[in-house]
């Protein structure tokens, strides 16, 4: 059974402070892709990486896919209260009818 | 580009009772996916539709959960009888079948309580 780990699960940070989001595997996925969830709403795809040890930068986010595509991290830079929600991370997995793997989600505060 | 359409946003039963959800996904997207979603855990996939074919529905608990997409385009899941364990919030996605990305698009979802 394929699984995603994510860490920390939850995260209360002051604004203006840097933190990392991490998503870890022992299996090997076709891509990787983060979402942001806000209360009340359905989850946003962020960024989607397909090659081993990609970084993407999306604004103060900068994500990066492990060389061996097992793992992610998420790292925002000077948060804003407007990063707050739940991020979570999904591996494709490209032998399986399209089906993601989900993980269980980080969820972020960042103070004012 | 009109995003996934789901009704209602907010349902309240009591248990034994039946609910239905409505999912209208983007245009031209063949796969839709239906997902349970528990507070502030990630997604679980009840059962996934590529056109009007069931292509994964393991997780879904067939003696009180069905679900359709009879002409390939909108989708109804229903709870028939609910449980107070059915109370989470219901996420239908869809996603085109191009590629390697497995982008998902999500509508806003519903808000299950039963009572």
């Amino acid at each position: 059974t394929q699984l995603l780990e994510q860490s920390p699960q939850f995260l209360s940070i002051q604004e203006g402070e840097n933190l990392t989001v991490y998503c870890n595997s022992s299996s090997v996925f076709s891509s990787l892709q983060w979402y942001r969830q806000e209360p009340g709403e359905g989850p946003v795809l962020l960024v989607t990486v397909v090659t081993g040890g990609e970084v993407k930068k999306l604004k103060r986010l900068t994500f990066q896919f492990g060389d061996a595509r097992k793992d992610s991290s998420l790292h925002i830079t000077a948060a804003q209260p407007g990063d707050t929600g739940l991020y979570l991370c999904a591996g494709g997995d490209a032998g399986n009818n399209r089906k993601l793997i989900w993980g269980l989600g980080t969820s972020l505060a960042v103070n004012p | 580009e009109a995003g996934v359409a789901q009704s209602p946003r907010y349902k309240i039963i009591e248990k034994r009772q039946s609910v239905a959800f409505w999912c209208n996904p983007i245009s031209g997207h063949a796969t839709l996916y239906w997902y349970q979603q528990i507070l502030g855990q990630g997604p679980k996939l009840l059962i996934q539709f590529q056109n009007n074919g069931v292509v994964d529905d393991s997780q879904l608990p067939k003696d009180r959960f069905s679900a359709e997409r009879l002409k390939g385009v909108d989708s109804t899941l229903k709870i028939q009888p609910a449980k107070l364990e059915d109370s989470a919030v219901y996420l239908c996605a869809s996603s085109l079948d191009v590629g390697s990305s497995y982008e998902q698009y999500f509508g806003p979802g519903t808000r299950l309580t039963v009572t």
